[in-house]
C-alpha cells in the first residue's frame, strides 16, 4: 500500500515570499502521478499541480512549482510570491495508474498553509 | 473546466433517518467516481470507488449496508447513509474522473452532515 507523508502541519509565510511544503511517499509502483491539492476555508478541493512519475522534469504551474525527486520519493511544493488567497491546507496525494485494478488517490495528512500580510 | 455539483451542501437530520447525497457531472460523463469522508482539520479518506452501471467498491472499514452508493448514470452517483447517527456526522465529498486511469479527478463543493 501507498503512503504519504506531509511532515509539516502547519506553515506561515509572509505575503511576497517563497515557501516550500514537504511530501514523501512510499511505494513500489513505476508508474504513478503525484499531485498537491489546495482546500481552502470553503473547502472545496482545487488540483494546484500535477506530476508523471516517468516525467523527469518539474511540472510549474505560474507561481507553483514542484521538486520531484523520484528516486528519494519526494514531493515538494513550492509557492513564489506568496499571497494571501493562498491561505489554505495543502494536500499532497498519490495515484498509481492500474486501469484494471482501480486507481485510488492517496492523501498525506496536510500542511495548513497561512500567509500573512 | 470540468463541474461536479454536489447536493444537497448542508443537511442536518435526526439519528435513525436516511440521507441521500447527489454527485453530478455537470459537463462530463465520468467512468468513475469517489466517494470521500474528511473530518474536521484531517485528511480525506476514500470510503468507496463506484463505476457506472457495476457495484461499488468499498474500502476496509466502510460498511456497505451503512452507506449505500449508486451509480446509476454517466453524471450520478448518489451515496444513501442509511439509520444515521451521531458519529455519522462528518464531511463527504465526491470526485469524478472522465478517463479510465483517474489522474484527472474533479472534485465536488462537498457535503455537510450533521446528525442530532
Amino acid at each position: 500500500a501507498q503512503t504519504v507523508t506531509q511532515s509539516q502541519p502547519e506553515m506561515s509565510v509572509q505575503e511576497a515570499e517563497t515557501v516550500t511544503l514537504s511530501c514523501t511517499y512510499d511505494t513500489s509502483e513505476n508508474n504513478y502521478y503525484l499531485f498537491w491539492y489546495k482546500q481552502p476555508p470553503s473547502r472545496q478541493m482545487i488540483l494546484v499541480i500535477r506530476q508523471e512519475a516517468y516525467k523527469q522534469q518539474n511540472a510549474t504551474e505560474n507561481r507553483f512549482s514542484v521538486n520531484f525527486q523520484k528516486a528519494a520519493k519526494s514531493f515538494s511544493l513550492k509557492i513564489s510570491d506568496s499571497q494571501l488567497g493562498d491561505t489554505a491546507m495543502y494536500f499532497c496525494a498519490f495515484l498509481d495508474r492500474k486501469k484494471t485494478s482501480g486507481s485510488r488517490l492517496t492523501f498525506g495528512e496536510g500542511t495548513q498553509l497561512t500567509v500573512n500580510p | 473546466g470540468a463541474v461536479v455539483s454536489q447536493h444537497p451542501s448542508r443537511v442536518i437530520c435526526k439519528s435513525g433517518t436516511s440521507v441521500k447525497i447527489e454527485c453530478r457531472s455537470l459537463d462530463f460523463q465520468a467512468t468513475t467516481m469517489f466517494w470521500y469522508r474528511q473530518f474536521p482539520k484531517q485528511s480525506l479518506m476514500l470510503m468507496a470507488t463506484s463505476n457506472e452501471g457495476s457495484k461499488a467498491t468499498y474500502e476496509q472499514g466502510v460498511e456497505k449496508d451503512k452507506f449505500l452508493i449508486n451509480h446509476a448514470s454517466l453524471t450520478l452517483s448518489t451515496l444513501t447513509v442509511t439509520s444515521a447517527h451521531p458519529e455519522d456526522s462528518s464531511f463527504y465529498i465526491c470526485s469524478a474522473a472522465p478517463g479510465p486511469y483517474q489522474e484527472t479527478q474533479y472534485f465536488g463543493p462537498g457535503t455537510r452532515l450533521l446528525v442530532l
